[in-house]
């Protein structure tokens, strides 16, 4: 079955400290994994995706197949990292699959 | 840039009426579109993936006959929730994709109270 898992709900931190969202994938195919972010009344928006690998707004993400992961990490977080971050796995046929979502809270 | 509309950003409705919801990609064309709903402090749910010219692909407990998606064209998709109840009231958000690519472009929601 195809799943996306990030096991926190909540994650809190304080301003400058490293900071890793975790997310777990199932699929038995060939992954096309994203993350998104949703910014205090903003709509949802693309952070980075797997591909490119390519550092956004200081955050990087690796893909481990062998862990099935794609964790997302900071290695210091700032106030305006505050927000929802979805992991996405997309499938055959451009379905996208998210994750639970886990909120960051970067305090001062 | 990638945008995409929504209209209305919300409404109200009596129960058993219908109610009409617009996606548009305003400055790309969008072949794939899609239609999620979330409950408060959820995360998103896929309802339906929406190709143009063609039937949308329903999710596995999403009512086809209650939730119509036509996409009539590239740069429109409309959902219509058909004789509305309470349990019907959610946020609505569609996302739109560009041909031959995976990542989404998402509208700004609708938010639906059914009374």
């Amino acid at each position: 079955a195809q799943r996306v898992t990030q096991p926190e709900k909540l994650l809190s931190v304080f301003k400058g400290a490293p900071v890793e969202l975790k997310c777990n994938y199932s699929y038995s195919g060939s992954p096309e994994l994203f993350w998104y972010v949703q910014y205090s009344r903003q709509r949802l928006q693309l952070l980075l995706r797997h591909i490119s690998r390519e550092s956004i707004k200081g955050f990087t993400a690796d893909l481990n197949k062998g862990e099935t992961s794609f964790h997302l990490k900071k290695p210091f977080a700032q106030e305006e990292d505050s927000a929802m971050y979805y992991c996405a796995l997309s499938t055959g046929g451009f379905k996208t699959i998210f994750g639970a979502g886990t909120r960051l809270f970067v305090k001062a | 840039g990638a945008v995409v509309s929504q209209h209305p950003s919300w409404v109200i409705c009596k129960s058993g009426t219908s109610v009409k919801i617009e996606c548009r990609s305003l400055d790309f064309q969008a072949t794939t579109m899609f239609w999620y709903r979330q409950f408060p402090k959820q995360s998103l749910m896929l309802m339906a993936t929406s190709n143009e010219g063609s039937k949308a692909t329903y999710e596995q407990g999403v009512e086809k006959d209650k939730f119509l998606i036509n996409h009539a064209s590239l740069t429109l998709s409309t959902l219509t929730v058909t004789s509305a109840h309470p349990e019907d009231s959610s946020f609505y958000i569609c996302s739109a994709s560009r041909p031959g690519t995976y990542e989404q472009y998402f509208g700004p929601g609708t938010r639906l109270t059914v009374t």
